[in-house]
């Protein structure tokens, strides 16, 4: 069946660095976008980027222009977001997602990869 | 970026109620208007894209419509699993969620 699994739990120093994976089974991994949300605790959705498996092409919502970085590697069938320079307000639950291309809907969900950052 | 605005921000409904949520957007979207269910602790759950096309295994209790930047989510009648929070998303320009309403059993 179609899943996007992600990895495990990170607990991070402001200013560092973290690196989230989001592995595809079960369908063509470049026949799809791979999204990336964001959920602070207690708090709504937050958009964050997407990539293009197959082109390698990417957007960002501007707040994270310059700190976050999506990439893929298709021989593994793994998208990864990066996010830089981390401060305490990055602590959230981060969220891969399989979409359309045409719509940019997000129609499969991984469950989730928890980042906390704290000194 | 597009914002989204979504209303009301939580509601209490009973089962069998029929519930109306509005979202609108800061400008055009045409129909990039997509809509998501979550409960506590889990992922969304994708619910309904373009506006009004209903994703498949959604119930049928389930319909959206609008276009440009006033959009609705309806539940004609309410079940037990339903109550949850929801989310609608642009997905016009990049992507941008609403705040979410939250629907609580009355």
């Amino acid at each position: 069946q179609v899943q996007l699994v992600q990895s495990g739990a990170e607990v991070k120093k402001p200013g560092a660095s973290v690196k989230v994976s989001c592995k595809a089974t079960g369908y063509r991994f470049t026949g799809y976008n791979i999204y990336w949300v964001r959920q602070a605790p207690g708090q709504g959705l937050e958009w964050m980027a997407w990539i293009n498996p197959n082109s390698g092409g990417t957007d960002y919502a501007q707040k994270f222009q310059g700190r976050v970085t999506v990439t893929r590697d298709t021989s593994i069938t793994t998208a990864y977001i990066e996010l830089n320079s981390l401060r305490s307000d990055d602590t959230a639950v981060y969220y891969c997602a399989r979409g359309d291309d045409y719509y940019h809907y997000m129609d499969v969900w991984g469950k989730g990869t928890t980042v906390t950052v704290s000194s | 970026d597009i914002q989204m605005t979504q209303s009301p921000s939580s509601l209490s409904a009973s089962v069998g109620d029929r519930i109306t949520i509005t979202c609108r957007a800061s400008q055009s979207i045409n129909n990039y208007l997509n809509w998501y269910q979550q409960k506590p602790g889990e992922a969304p759950k994708f619910l309904i894209y373009a506006a009004s096309s209903l994703q498949s295994g959604v119930p049928s209790r389930f319909s959206g419509s609008g276009s440009g930047t006033h959009f609705t989510l309806t539940i004609s009648s309410l079940q037990p699993e339903d109550f949850a929070t929801y989310y609608c998303q642009q997905s016009s320009f990049r992507g941008s969620f609403g705040q979410g309403t939250k629907l609580e059993i009355k």
